[in-house]
């Protein structure tokens, strides 16, 4: 079946340490990459998103995603984070209409 | 601002009642699309519409249905709610295609007692 697919469920970095989350998919063909953020509290809204062009994306926030074909994944990066990154970060996936969720990965960053 | 709007953000059913949860948004998107997201399985799509009267099944679609008699309005309903029902339901829209992001609402924390 077509998936998402994260690899860490939960993350707990310091302060100024450096991020990389995980994310494949399992589609073939044209795919539309996403990576969305939840704070506590708050709705899921967008950190950025592939569609075509420069597999590097740069999105809010100081974050970054690469898009990898040849490996069917879109890690996302942050050279250094901050208390205020605590949140639960979803890769997904845009294809017939549908966006499609991977299961989240809980980061928790320590002051 | 783009604003998904959901009726209630709290709901507390009884096992067997027809639960409706509201969607509304003020965009004029094409697609609508209703989650539930579950601690350690991510956002799970339940149903989506990419037009009026239009349905489609999502991964999960047992137990729900859903209704869209106007562009901005999707709803989400639990015929005879059960307690493996409780969870966090999210609503989200976008323009039709695949370069348009989807924007959510604050979602509904239903709980089936």
């Amino acid at each position: 079946a077509q998936s998402v697919s994260q690899h860490n469920h939960h993350v707990i970095l310091s302060e100024a340490a450096s991020l990389e989350l995980g994310c494949n998919y399992s589609y073939g063909g044209t795919v539309n990459l996403f990576w969305y953020v939840q704070y506590p509290g708050q709705h899921l809204q967008l950190l950025l998103k592939y569609f075509s062009g420069d597999p590097l994306v740069k999105g809010i926030k100081g974050f970054e995603a690469e898009f990898i074909k040849s490996k069917f994944s879109f890690n996302l990066r942050k050279p250094s984070v901050q208390w205020s990154d605590t949140a639960e970060y979803f890769c997904a996936a845009y294809r017939d209409d549908k966006i499609i969720f991977g299961k989240g990965t809980r980061l928790h960053i320590l002051p | 601002d783009v604003k998904v709007t959901q009726s209630s953000r709290y709901l507390v059913k009884r096992t067997g009642e027809k639960v409706f949860l509201e969607c509304v948004q003020d965009m004029d998107h094409e697609n609508m699309f209703w989650y539930r997201q579950d601690p350690g399985l991510g956002l799970r799509l339940i149903y989506f519409s990419y037009d009026v009267k239009m349905k489609e099944k999502g991964d999960i679609p047992e137990g729900y249905s859903v209704s869209r008699e106007k562009k901005e309005r999707f709803s989400l309903i639990l015929e005879s709610a059960s307690t493996n029902q409780t969870s966090m339901y999210l609503c989200a829209s976008s323009f039709n295609g695949a370069s348009t992001e989807a924007f959510f609402g604050q979602g509904t924390r239903l709980t089936v007692v």
